[in-house]
């Protein structure tokens, strides 16, 4: 079965420092996605990035930055410089790659991020 | 483009009644899938539709049911509801399956007293 790891549940930082969200996964398939959503206080969650397991490749955008590392089954996020508008709770989440079958995303119970002046 | 819309936005029933939630997926995708989230927990999968099939079901009792129509909207219906049932239900979207980035709605909160 599989399983999202996010052992920390709240982060605070001072605006402008940089923060790592962790994320760790369990999966049996050597095929897989990873993502990273995040919610604001409104509750929608908003896409920022998809992954698969071939790729391992970091990945920047922007303040963002995301860290894939295969061997040891994590997928960490960084925030540089970090905002204000940047507090939410982060969700990571996993799908096995299911061809003509229903794959469902699973993810961890959330990092609640809260950034201050 | 519109993004995912679900209604209504919040919903208050009493014990043993039943509720339809709706979504409507972004325009050209194929699959809604349904989650729960209860508060302070990530979103639990409930449900996946691809092309109107069921592709998926998670642990959820027999009491949860949904459907998708030939437009691609989606209905979720629960049955019989408990006060465990409270919690924010949300629906998404996506080109395929859930491997394709899925693209969340607002959610419907649900309070069941």
């Amino acid at each position: 079965a599989q399983k999202v790891t996010q052992a920390q549940t709240e982060i605070s930082v001072v605006e402008k420092e940089d923060v790592t969200l962790d994320c760790v996964y369990e999966t049996r398939d050597t095929t897989y996605y990873l993502f990273w959503y995040k919610q604001p206080p409104s509750g929608e969650l908003v896409f920022l990035i998809r992954r698969n397991s071939f790729d391992e490749q970091n990945e920047i955008s922007g303040r963002y930055s995301w860290n894939f590392q295969k061997s040891t089954s994590s997928f960490n996020f960084t925030i540089t410089a970090s905002q204000v508008v940047d507090s939410a709770v982060y969700f990571c989440a996993l799908s096995e790659a299911y061809t003509g079958t229903a794959s469902k995303l699973t993810f961890g119970t959330g990092t609640r991020l809260q950034v201050t002046l | 483009d519109a993004g995912v819309t679900q209604s209504p936005t919040h919903l208050i029933k009493t014990r043993g009644q039943h509720v339809t939630l709706r979504c409507s997926p972004i325009s050209g995708h194929k699959s809604v899938s349904w989650y729960q989230q209860v508060l302070g927990q990530g979103p639990q999968f409930i449900f996946q539709y691809y092309e109107k099939e069921e592709r998926g079901r998670g642990n959820f009792p027999d009491r949860f049911s949904a459907r998708q129509f030939p437009n691609y909207s989606s209905e979720l219906n629960v049955n019989a509801l408990l006060l465990g049932d409270s919690a924010l239900y949300l629906c998404a979207s996506s080109l395929y399956d859930s491997t394709y980035e899925q693209y969340f709605g607002p959610g419907t909160r649900l309070t069941v007293t």
